[in-house]
């Protein structure tokens, strides 16, 4: 089984603060996606990676930062949290051949108070 | 541009009934679509693919793409209570690289 896996499944953190939100995942995907859900808007693209250190912005990028360090591991960075990113965030990965279609982490409920 | 638009419902049906999702996107150039269930409180999983013009068939869903309307659908057979969630209709666009684009997704409510 495709495992992605976030490391919190829960956050509350304070305005300002710089925040770390990690996935990994076990299938040697080359491609994994960062995404946040809110009501209303669906799930919306933050950043992407196809390769390791590669990373490509996605439709609301603003606010935030990535890092691809190793293949299976793909973190998002609030450089300064604000209550406005306040969401579901969702990790995602995918491969090249073979299975193509995204799996999903189980998702990091953030709160910014 | 590269949007996915679908209706987000409610879409209402009894059990038993074929409820059917739509979805249309906008990039021409999209090579692969995606249907994906979400549960409430749950990540998306995926029910469905399909890259080629015509119907694809899973025991009681049928995916139909159509590439010159720029249109793809769900349909979900003999409808049940656990079918009820959020259908997201996801999109591999080739301005969006690897990346899947989601529309907002139809919540469809299956009553007994």
């Amino acid at each position: 089984d495709v495992k992605v896996t976030q490391s919190s499944r829960y956050l509350v953190k304070r305005t300002g603060e710089k925040v770390f939100l990690e996935c990994v995942q076990d299938m040697d995907h080359e491609n994994m996606f960062w995404y946040r859900q809110d009501p209303g808007l669906g799930l919306r693209l933050i950043y992407f990676s196809y390769d390791v250190k590669m990373k490509e912005k996605g439709d609301i990028p603003e606010g935030y930062s990535v890092s691809r360090e190793k293949k299976e591991r793909f973190s998002l960075i609030l450089e300064s949290a604000s209550t406005n990113q306040t969401s579901m965030y969702l990790c995602a990965s995918r491969g090249d051949r073979g299975l193509i279609e995204a799996f999903f982490g189980q998702g990091t409920r953030l709160t910014v108070v | 541009q590269k949007e996915v638009e679908q209706n987000s419902g409610p879409l209402s049906v009894p059990e038993g009934a074929i409820a059917s999702l739509n979805c249309t996107y906008s990039d021409r150039g999209s090579q692969s679509f995606f249907w994906y269930r979400q549960y409430s409180g749950k990540s998306p999983e995926l029910i469905m693919f399909i890259y080629s013009n015509g119907d694809k068939e899973d025991g009681r869903f049928t995916a139909q793409l159509n590439k010159a309307s720029q249109y793809v659908s769900l349909l979900i057979r003999d409808s049940q209570p656990s079918d009820s969630a959020t259908y997201l209709c996801a999109v591999n666009t080739n301005q969006a690289g690897t990346a899947l684009i989601f529309g907002k997704g139809t919540t469809l409510s299956v009553s007994s």
